[in-house]
């Protein structure tokens, strides 16, 4: 079965103090790692897609990183309207379907 | 334009009402999908559309009811909901396949509480 674990839960960080999310996943033939930030009450917002280990995508403050078996989302100096929560998705691929199966998602909060 | 726009933004219903969900995208996606979202929770799976057929309902209950109009287009019909039902519910749609550019784009959801 499809396991995709985020850590720490919950992170509280002060404005500009860099630090990174975990996303640790099992699954066979990953199609794609999928990131995105939630703020309370509204849909989720697509960030990046990680398809193979090594690969970096960077979208100002965030960077995303993927090996075989985890996935980090990099904060660097992060604001106070970077709170959110980060939630992190992985798509099978051969014999499976193409629906991302999500974590359980970091909440971040940044005090000014 | 990576659009997902839900109507209403916000819904209380009687447990004996009928109300409908509404979503619609604009991107040329062939799949759609019905989520539902509890506080503090990730989303969960309801449904999924590919090419305006039903090809995945997980277990859901049948007082909700989806319907894929058309390629553009995607309903949630709701009739004789719980309490527990309250929610957010979001649709969100893709590309079909398993190959690249095929992430899901959200909408702002609809949040429901039932009375």
């Amino acid at each position: 079965e499809d396991q995709v674990t985020q850590s720490p839960e919950a992170l509280r960080l002060q404005e500009g103090e860099s630090s990174s999310l975990n996303c640790s996943y099992t699954v066979s033939g990953l199609r794609g790692l999928f990131w995105y930030r939630q703020d309370p009450g509204k849909g989720p917002e697509f960030l990046f897609t990680l398809y193979s280990a090594g690969e970096e995508k960077e979208k100002e403050r965030l960077k995303a990183t993927l090996t075989k078996k985890e996935s980090f989302l990099h904060i660097t100096a992060p604001k106070p309207e970077d709170s959110a929560t980060y939630l992190c998705a992985v798509r099978r691929g051969a014999g499976g379907s193409y629906i991302p199966t999500f974590g359980r998602g970091t909440s971040l909060i940044v005090h000014p | 334009d990576t659009e997902v726009t839900q109507t209403p933004k916000h819904l209380v219903m009687g447990m004996t009402n009928k109300k409908s969900l509404k979503c619609e995208q604009h991107m040329g996606h062939r799949a759609m999908y019905w989520y539902k979202q509890k506080a503090k929770k990730p989303p969960e799976l309801m449904f999924v559309y590919s090419y305006e057929k039903l090809s995945i309902n997980e277990s859901v209950p049948s007082r909700f009811s989806p319907e894929c109009p058309n390629s553009s287009l995607l309903n949630l019909h709701l009739h004789a909901l719980q309490p527990e039902d309250s929610a957010l519910y979001l649709c969100a749609s893709s590309q079909v396949g398993r190959g690249p550019h095929t992430e899901a784009f959200f909408g702002q959801g609809t949040r429901l509480t039932v009375v």
